[in-house]
């Protein structure tokens, strides 16, 4: 079952815009991750918010997450060519089950130089 | 240098015919997992592993065998493969749950 589901499913900006993606699940959660995957390649780990988190930072990255409407968006600022991938957003359960991990379908987002 | 290896990165083959993907990761990680990613349906997550001899099946499990007899590998089995099996397959592996995932760089599998 996917428990992530990503919002948009694709996004297309110019370069130095910002964008956001937003992630929404149904089940209490014990953290959310996002992940960064360029064409085929292997999942990259961004950043790892925990269910008592409000808001997260690294580089250009800020991550929020609402756990009372069960969602979560990631900000990337001035955006660059270098961002075009697609972004993942994974939950990890908080009942006995958090060994599986769940990912959503995924953002695709275009930065256009 | 830290990394989940994963052999071979293309693979055709035949109904029928049983292959083995490897997975290996030298980061001493407890956790390990296998992923199949297709089209308009994100990553899915196939077995897992909480440690040796610790296996556990995920959401699609169907048509898959997993042993974890060595911490470091996690090999993925098709023991007949079939043509709704072609996929994009990730291993990944961590720390322990629930820590970031370690991903390798895939295993394109076609089956005819």
């Amino acid at each position: 079952s996917q428990q992530g589901e990503e919002d948009p499913q694709a996004l297309s900006i110019q370069e130095g815009e910002n964008a956001t993606m937003n992630c929404s699940y149904k089940t209490s959660i014990n953290n959310l991750q996002w992940y960064r995957q360029n064409s085929g390649r292997g999942l990259v780990h961004l950043i790892l918010i925990r269910s008592n988190e409000r808001e997260k930072h690294s580089g250009r990255l800020r991550v929020t997450l609402d756990t009372s409407k069960k969602s979560s968006s990631l900000l990337i600022t001035a955006s660059r060519a270098a961002d075009t991938a697609s972004y993942f957003c994974a939950t990890v359960p908080n009942s006995g089950g958090y060994q599986k991990v769940t990912f959503g379908i995924g953002t695709k987002l275009q930065v256009i130089p | 240098e830290a990394q989940v290896t994963q052999n071979p990165r293309y693979l055709i083959t035949v109904t029928g015919k049983k292959l083995t993907v490897t997975c290996s990761q030298n980061m001493n990680h407890e956790y390990m997992s296998w992923y199949r990613q297709d089209p308009g349906l994100g990553l899915r997550q196939i077995y897992y592993s909480m440690n040796v001899e610790v296996t556990d099946k995920g959401d699609v499990p169907e048509g898959y065998k997993v042993s974890r007899k060595e911490k470091r590998n996690f090999p993925l089995i098709l023991e007949s493969p079939s043509p709704n099996q072609t996929s994009l397959y990730f291993c990944a592996s961590s720390e322990k749950a629930p820590s970031p995932l370690h991903f390798g760089n895939g295993t394109r599998l076609t089956v005819t």
